[in-house]
């Protein structure tokens, strides 16, 4: 168990719906990341957020859209799904920004019809 | 980025140690070689990290070549429960933030 949580664990929604994904990092750290891992494209990091800051940006669609709470928990916005925004999108924290030791969660696996 | 090449796949036979290499060519002086393997159904794991001296953990040992333009992760007993995809990537602290993943080495472990 890293202690970093990810919720919901499944999501099967329709194209064109909205969705948000949940992470909540180890205690104590305060950068969070997130990755989407597909069939095709492997492993990918989408964005990274530092003390409620946006820190780094990757291949992220504009669709898409993250924030961090002063809680320092994370949410991901996925918008007008398509088929293949299918995936699984992970979570990572680190105690702090630019960390190559990072904490992944269980995952969300999104399903979109 | 500094890129990683590694097999695709590999195969050990349980309690027997294993060696999974990793080629970097061209590694530059500020990146530092990280493992993370993903067991099925899982999200990555940290393994083990260094900068060019060998380093030891409880999971594993990383060898690093004393050029730096390779390194090995080396499982002294395989288990069952080591099956999985082990990543090799560059990370350079002072101005990295992603983790770039490439396909990683599959490793299966015969009982």
């Amino acid at each position: 168990d890293s202690g970093v949580t990810q919720t919901p664990k499944h999501l099967i929604t329709a194209t064109g719906q909205r969705v948000t994904l949940r992470c909540s990092p180890r205690s104590g750290d305060l950068s969070v990341y997130w990755y989407q891992q597909s069939l095709d494209q492997g492993l990918q990091f989408l964005i990274q957020y530092y003390n409620g800051e946006e820190r780094a940006k990757g291949n992220i669609l504009e669709r898409f859209s993250a924030q961090q709470f002063p809680d320092l928990h994370s949410e991901l916005n996925l918008s007008s799904l398509e088929l293949g925004d299918s995936a699984l999108y992970f979570c990572a924290s680190s105690p702090w920004g630019g960390s190559g030791e990072q904490y992944f969660g269980p995952g969300t696996r999104l399903t979109v019809t | 980025d500094a890129k990683t090449t590694q097999p695709n796949s590999m195969e050990s036979n349980e309690e027997e140690p294993v060696h999974l290499p990793c080629n970097h060519s061209t590694i530059s002086g500020t990146d530092y070689i990280h493992w993370y393997r993903q067991l099925p159904s899982q999200g990555p794991e940290y393994v083990i990290h260094g900068l060019t001296s060998n380093v030891n953990n409880r999971m594993a040992s990383l060898a690093i070549a004393e050029d730096r333009k390779s390194s090995t992760l080396i499982l002294h007993r395989a288990t069952l429960r080591d099956a999985a995809v082990y990543y090799c990537i560059l990370f350079d602290n002072n101005a990295g933030n992603m983790l770039t993943f490439g396909g990683g080495t599959r490793l299966m472990v015969k009982p």
